[in-house]
């Protein structure tokens, strides 16, 4: 069973701080890795993408990226309110694969 | 561009009715079409995913189904439905595997 875990949460942080959000995943033969923000009682929307090793940045977001070690985070920086949401993780194994296997998410709450 | 939509947005049935819930994709040939589930606690649920017109894999047992009559259109059923199918129920596409899903608005479905 591949799996993808996250902290429940809720991580709580000030707005102007950075926060950190975690994920490991079970599947070593993992390929690709995204983030998706979901607000209250709306569908997740994507973030980021990250498929090889190392730090991608895009504006205040950074995804990080160890395979080694089955590890991908989503720093966000100069948190603002706007960022309070649930943070999904989800993973593809690649291959003849075409699933996305999500983690439950993390909730984030920036504030003022 | 690429739109998807989904409706409707929200449903109350009572227990033993039928269900279609239909998502549509424009601006795309040929996508990897998904119906996932979330429930509260529960995290996003892979219930069928399609590579193309009449090629539908499922991915749980359940009490739906789901069909792809065309290229862009994903159906997805039951023939009588149960407290239990109560959730967020969201299409998503994807352009080829290994690439991210955008997911459409979603649909509350509360059964009764």
């Amino acid at each position: 069973q591949k799996e993808v875990e996250q902290n429940s949460g809720p991580l709580s942080v000030p707005e102007g701080a950075i926060a950190s959000l975690n994920c490991t995943y079970s599947d070593r033969g993992s390929q690709s890795f995204f983030w998706y923000r979901q607000y209250s009682g709306k569908s997740p929307e994507l973030i980021m993408f990250i498929y090889s090793n190392g730090d991608k940045e895009d504006g205040r977001f950074t995804a990080q990226l160890n395979k080694a070690s089955q590890y991908v985070s989503l720093l966000i920086r100069d948190s603002q309110p706007s960022d309070s949401a649930t943070y999904l993780c989800a993973v593809n194994s690649g291959g003849s694969n075409y699933k996305l296997t999500f983690g439950k998410g993390t909730l984030l709450t920036v504030n003022p | 561009s690429q739109t998807i939509h989904q409706w409707p947005a929200t449903l109350v049935q009572p227990v033993g009715s039928p269900l279609s819930l239909e998502c549509t994709v424009e601006g795309t040939s040929n996508p990897n079409l998904y119906w996932y589930r979330q429930a509260a606690g529960r995290g996003l649920q892979l219930l069928f995913y399609s590579v193309g017109i009449g090629q539908i894999s499922s991915e749980v047992p359940q009490n739906l189904s789901a069909s792809r009559p065309q290229d862009r259109q994903f159906i997805l059923s039951s023939k009588k439905l149960l407290l239990s199918d109560s959730g967020f129920y969201l299409c998503a596409w994807s352009a080829r595997r290994n690439t991210e899903a955008f997911f459409g608005q979603g649909t509350r479905l509360t059964v009764v």
